[in-house]
């Protein structure tokens, strides 16, 4: 089946640019977006439609799918942004997700 | 903003049916797409699948002879029902919601999740 592919963990230090990564085979042919899921809560939509902020996202998220690989891009990181990352696209039929990211800020 | 709370047992035994509920406030139901979401203790989220105010219903291939997800669109609420349930069913279970636009399906509003536990 297919499945999206992102890197189990990422670091980075506060203040510098987090990018993570989903990659799919078919990823250039749909619209990727992307959620923020601190411990013990829901995902919470971050980025739609490629590039597209959410609601109450702040500025400093972004993302773009290029290839086939979806880029979440997280400039001047701060401690709240440590979470998991979760890519997800739909392929006419379906929802896949990515396995996820667990973005740390340290 | 809508707002989702699911509702459940919490604890099913292994071969029997699993039943949940999904209450939506605070807007329109007839505008999204109204969807099951599950959430292993390893923490990949998969897709269960949706239904709308119009009774189209889309299903994950993996689970789709299981599944069945219904609405009461008057109660504002939708259900899930798995049958044949083992340990692997084993997850938090979310109810979200879903806009289609453009070609892009994205979920905009999730419950807080419910724990439910499989076990004998």
């Amino acid at each position: 089946s297919y499945e999206l592919t992102q890197p189990p963990s990422v670091s980075v230090s506060p203040g510098q640019t987090a990018t993570i990564a989903c990659s799919g085979d078919d990823l250039q042919n749909m619209f990727a977006c992307w959620y923020q899921q601190r411990p013990g809560q829901s995902p919470v939509l971050v980025m739609y439609q490629d590039d597209k902020r959410a609601s109450g996202i702040p500025e400093r998220f972004s993302a773009s799918n290029s290839g086939n690989t979806a880029t979440l891009t997280i400039s001047g990181t701060q401690a709240m942004d440590e979470a998991d990352y979760y890519c997800q696209a739909w392929d006419s039929t379906t929802v896949l997700f990515g396995g996820g990211t667990k973005l740390t800020v340290l | 903003q809508v707002q989702l709370q699911e509702s459940g047992p919490g604890l099913v035994k292994p071969s029997e049916t699993l039943s949940l509920n999904c209450t939506v406030s605070g807007g329109s139901i007839t505008y999204h797409y109204w969807n099951w979401i599950r959430q292993s203790p390893g923490k990949r989220l998969e897709w269960i699948g949706y239904i709308h105010s119009t009774g189209n219903t889309g299903y994950n291939p993996s689970l789709k002879s299981r599944v069945t997800i219904s609405m009461d669109t008057s109660k504002k609420h939708f259900s899930l029902k798995l049958s044949a349930v083992t340990a692997a069913d084993t997850a938090v279970y979310y109810c979200a919601s879903a806009l289609f636009n453009g070609g892009s399906l994205y979920f905009d509003s999730w419950g807080q999740g419910a724990l439910l536990t499989v076990s004998s």
